[in-house]
């Protein structure tokens, strides 16, 4: 099965940067993803992880350790638009088992 | 990119009513879809496979004789909440997934029961 941890709440400064940790156990790896959602609304893609290392995508960067069941998604220079939940998740990795798992999602609030 | 119509975006209907919900892949073929549902501050919960041509799958807990799923075409998969009750008002997700890395989801539709 698949079990995804990440923080409920976290809250930041604007301009600031912040750092949300994702811990991931699963049956197999098929990579992990990050997703940004605001309230009442679907969730948008930020990033895909398959191999180690960090990803930076704009003020939005993404690490991974496989080793270590390890993800974190690094949000630069915050803005008040960032305030939204960010959601850790990981495909099935069985043949066929393509479903998205995620974890419960982090809260962050920006603030001035 | 690949773009998921998902409708209606809300719908408020009456307790024992019957809804249904469309999703559809506007530029691609989806053999698969997913159909999450989200409760209030809580993250998004995955109902069932949607898989073209056959049954879907339903995770543990989810009553398939309640939410029904058709997936008759490689473009649209719908979700038919029977009989709703005010404890079945959520936010519904589907997702299609496009080749190995890609998941896109719809706009999500709020039902509300009353």
């Amino acid at each position: 099965g698949q079990n995804i941890d990440q923080p409920t709440e976290m809250t930041a400064t604007e301009g600031a940067i912040v750092q949300i940790n994702c811990t991931y156990q699963t049956s197999g790896f098929n990579g992990l993803f990050w997703y940004q959602q605001h309230a009442g609304e679907a969730p948008t893609f930020l990033s895909y992880n398959v191999l180690d290392g960090l990803e930076e995508k704009g003020r939005f960067s993404s690490f991974l350790s496989r080793s270590k069941g390890y993800s974190y998604l690094l949000l630069k220079e915050l803005q008040m638009k960032d305030s939204a939940s960010y959601l850790c998740a990981a495909p099935g990795a069985g043949a066929g088992s393509y479903q998205l798992t995620f974890g419960k999602g982090t809260k962050l609030s920006v603030i001035p | 990119g690949a773009v998921v119509s998902q409708h209606p975006s809300r719908v408020i209907c009456k307790s024992g009513t019957s809804v249904k919900i469309e999703c559809r892949s506007l530029d691609f073929q989806a053999t698969t879809m997913f159909w999450y549902r989200q409760f209030p501050k809580k993250s998004l919960m995955l109902m069932a496979t949607s898989n073209e041509g056959s049954k879907a799958t339903y995770e543990q807990g989810v009553e398939k004789d309640k939410f029904l799923i058709n997936h008759a075409s490689l473009t649209l998969s719908t979700l038919t909440v029977t009989s709703a009750h005010p404890e079945d008002s959520s936010f519904y997700i589907c997702s299609a997934r496009e080749g190995a890395q890609g998941y896109t989801f719809g706009s999500g539709t709020r039902l509300t029961v009353v």
